[in-house]
């Protein structure tokens, strides 16, 4: 089976602008969960989609929002920019429906606001 | 927020020794996870250990689980410098159907 792929890999964008990220989940996989990274706060959760509603949220300003799509695809936008949002962004799929919920991870999205 | 937190933070050691790093959660989980990744790259599931089970091995990996004390470890045995890379414990809390990552080791293994 293909892997967990995310695009854009890099991305420069300006303070105020908005993004949007696209993961591709492994074929048959329901739960998309979207993670961001950044060498002071670690590993942090962000949300997760099953069957194309949020299941999980984490504790993220409303400028962060996501949605996944019939086809389990997925994608997060992020409002008005801010330096803070420069990170690498993880998205992981999994079944979702049933334990023990490992998850596969995408190689990332680096995001870089100047 | 993070369930685990992790032990050492980070970890330096020579090729060939063995290296260990430990996990501890804060509630009742039902399985408890270890991923790896290499840097700024993302995370790869290397070993699943469920509550009702103490000790489970992978090749050069053996994880162990203590409930009582809610604390797991990992260890990696004959370390090669190819194992250079940061660690996360993730658990799946009791009822809950999402993981919690833990803040890492990041391990050095020194040719």
């Amino acid at each position: 089976k293909a892997g967990v792929t995310q695009t854009p890999r890099y991305l420069i964008k300006t303070r105020g602008q908005q993004v949007t990220l696209s993961c591709s989940p492994i074929s048959g996989h329901r739960s998309v969960s979207w993670y961001q990274q950044t060498p002071g706060q670690g590993l942090q959760f962000l949300f997760e989609y099953f069957s194309e509603t949020q299941r999980n949220k984490g504790n993220f300003p409303g400028r962060f929002s996501g949605r996944q799509f019939s086809n389990s695809r997925s994608e997060m936008n992020v409002s008005t920019l801010e330096l803070g949002d420069s990170a690498l962004y993880l998205c992981a799929s999994s079944l979702g429906d049933r334990l023990p919920y490992e998850q596969y991870f995408g190689p990332g999205t680096r995001l870089t606001v100047t | 927020s993070q369930q685990g937190e992790e032990d050492p933070q980070a970890l330096s050691i020579q090729e060939g020794e063995n290296a260990t790093m430990n996990c501890s959660y804060k509630t009742s989980i039902n399985n408890l996870q270890w991923y790896r990744q290499n840097s700024g790259r993302g995370l790869v599931h290397l070993i699943l250990i469920r509550s009702n089970e103490r000790e489970k091995h992978s090749g050069r990996l053996r994880v162990t689980l203590d409930t009582s004390k809610k604390s797991s470890s990992l260890l990696i045995t004959a370390s090669r410098a190819a194992d250079t890379a940061s660690y996360f414990c993730a658990t799946v809390e009791t009822g809950a159907n999402n993981l919690f990552f833990g803040t890492g080791t990041r391990l050095t293994v020194i040719p």
